[in-house]
Order: structure tokens, then sequence, then C-alpha cells
């Protein structure tokens, strides 16, 4: 059973480029959690997405940052016109459940964006 | 504002001792507690905690928490060259789904 698939591992923009992350969750798990890690800084979370449904964007910024769970496919995290300051290492998790507070979360091996 | 914090922030051993983690909270309603062992890859999950003073032990490491004090403690016995990481704990709170993560405790084990 292949674990939660991130691509690409590595990704290189320059300042006002688009970024697109992809995330495709473990087998069976349907809620699928987008983290941010800044250098020296803890995993925050940004969104959180059912099939089809954005449950709840509260850690996304508000411009350029969107994110999107079709029915097929992996789940995109799309951010427009980067800048130096997105530089990070962007994690996504999934779980077979959600909002219950005791789901386990199961990562990625994250995506580690670069803007140059 | 929650807060998940982590204790010590960095800590270097020799092969074989005991070394003990911990992760204290202030959050609005607590669900539960998760540790996670990060190599240079994805976090990989180690044990969840919803029950005060329920041990969860796994092979070396075992947890346990106290929701009265509001923290919880990681030990890992017999420290081994391969238990060198950076090692997270998060909070459920709230609305449940999202996870608050402590900046994490980086672990050396030297031989």
């Amino acid at each position: 059973n292949a674990g939660v698939m991130q691509n690409p591992r590595h990704l290189v923009r320059r300042r006002g480029q688009e970024a697109r992350l992809r995330c495709s969750p473990m087998k069976g798990h349907s809620h699928v959690y987008w983290y941010r890690q800044l250098p020296e800084e803890g995993l925050k979370f940004m969104v959180y997405l059912q099939k089809e449904n954005i449950i709840d964007e509260s850690g996304m910024p508000k411009e350029r940052f969107s994110a999107e769970f079709p029915k097929e496919g992996p789940s995109i995290l799309r951010i427009q016109q980067v800048v130096r300051g997105d530089s990070a290492a962007y994690f996504c998790a999934s779980s077979p459940r959600g909002g219950q507070g005791i789901d386990e979360q199961y990562f990625g091996p994250g995506t580690r964006l670069t803007v140059t | 504002e929650d807060k998940v914090v982590q204790s010590p922030l960095s800590l270097v051993v020799h092969e074989g001792d005991t070394v003990t983690l911990n992760c204290s909270y202030e959050v609005t309603n607590f669900r539960s507690l998760l540790w996670y062992k990060q190599e240079k890859k994805a976090p990989t999950f180690l044990f969840m905690l919803t029950s005060s003073g329920i041990e969860k032990k796994s092979g070396r490491l075992s947890s346990i928490l106290d929701k009265k004090e509001l923290f919880s403690i990681l030990n890992i016995t017999a420290t081994q060259t391969g238990d060198s990481a950076v090692y997270l704990c998060a909070v459920y709170a709230n609305s449940g789904y999202a996870l608050n993560f402590g900046k994490g405790t980086s672990l050396l084990v030297t031989p």
C-alpha cells in the first residue's frame, strides 16, 4: 500500500511564476491536508479538503494561494506569482476520516519550493 | 492563540542513553496529542494519546499524556544512532482536523 505521494520533490521558480504542487493520498483516504514548514518554524496548517470540497482554508494566505481536490486525480496546491517568502517545504497529509480530532494523519515526503 | 511548546529544542546523547522529550500545550478544546518522527523526509507517525495516564509503547519508545498539567513526554530508552531525527509533537484542538505542531526537538545520538 503506497504511502502519500507528493511531486515534485523539489521545485525552483523565479519570482512571479506559478508553482503547482501535487499530492496523492493513501489508498482509501479521502481527506487531505496541506501544511507549510518555513525554516526554523514548525509545520503550519494551511487547508483541509475532502473530495471536491474545501472544508477549512483558515491557514491559507488570502491571496495567490489556492487548493483543490477534484473527484479524479491528486490534490493540487497552487501558488500564483511566487515571492521569495514562499520558499518553504510544503507537506501533504491524508487520513481515512476527518474532523473528529482522533485521526492519524499520514504525511508525504514534501515538496521543497525555492523561489529565486 | 493555541500553543504547543517542545523542549529541549535540541539534544545530543551517546548511544545507549535514555532520553525524555517534553511537549506542553495550551489549546482550546483539546482532542488528542500526536508524536511524529521526522528525518529528512516525511514525518512518520509514532503515537496518538487521548487519555491521561495511559502509556503508549512501541519497542524502545513510550509516551504518556497528562491532561491536567497539559503536557506529554516521549521516552526513548537504549538510544541508537538511527533514533537521530527531529521529534514533533502536535495537538488536535477546536475543529478537530488541523494539527497544531510544536517546533520539534532535534535529537542526535552519537556512537
